[in-house]
């Protein structure tokens, strides 16, 4: 069973762009989660999708939103972006909401000049 | 590789030897905790977990200790392999359970 794809896996924005990450998740898996790593801060809960809803949210202000589809795959968007948003954006899937077993794709190492 | 930069604790152990890694939680209240490993340029990959009603849980050549009275947690990996270099991250369920709380990490660097 092939694991969890993310694309692209490298980028690099200028400061105000706007960026979308995709994800998708392992076959049959329906919840989708998104987490910022930073060396300064390390890893973060951003928030969580399931059946096409966001379920949980972490403490990113309004330019980081995300949305999910009906096939499971997961996108996420940063709009006006800051220097402080270069990161290794993770995502994570597992079987049902709220489930403890997740499983990380290698990441997009965004880069924002 | 992916973490570059973070500035971690270093454990450094020869191979052969047995290592642990120990983590601080911050939630009295979390009732899950993971341990995850991430090789440079990949994304965290379990390793192993325990509810807060067990004291210890065994894998495969690890082993995990919680200890609820002082919130600690520690990863036991015995007959450490060049493999296992890598950083190693604990995390909780603070809330829901699909938002873990994850720790600074450790980074295992195996010699030779």
């Amino acid at each position: 069973k092939a694991g969890v794809t993310q694309t692209p896996r490298y980028l690099i924005k200028t400061r105000g762009q706007q960026v979308t990450l995709s994800c998708s998740p392992i076959s049959g898996h329906r919840s989708v989660s998104w987490y910022q790593q930073t060396p300064g801060q390390g890893l973060q809960f951003l928030f969580e999708y399931f059946s096409e809803t966001q379920r949980n949210k972490g403490n990113f202000p309004g330019r980081f939103s995300g949305r999910q589809f009906s096939n499971s795959r997961s996108e996420m968007n940063v709009s006006t972006l800051e220097l402080g948003d270069s990161a290794l954006y993770l995502c994570a899937s597992s079987v049902l909401q709220g489930s403890y077993e997740q499983y990380f794709g290698p990441g997009t190492r965004l880069t924002v000049t | 590789g992916e973490n570059v930069g973070l500035h971690l604790p270093t454990l450094s152990v020869q191979e052969g030897d047995n290592s642990i890694i120990n983590c601080a939680y911050s939630n009295s209240a979390s009732d899950y905790f993971i341990w995850y490993k991430q090789e440079s340029g990949k994304g965290p990959q379990f390793i192993i977990d325990i509810r807060s009603n067990m004291d210890k849980r065994q894998g495969q050549r690890v082993t995990v200790l919680l200890n609820k009275t002082v919130k600690h947690l520690s990863l036991q990996i015995a007959a450490t392999q060049p493999g296992d270099s890598a950083v190693y991250f604990c995390a909780e369920n603070t809330g829901t359970a699909s938002k873990l709380t994850f720790g600074t990490g450790t980074r295992l660097q195996v010699t030779l």
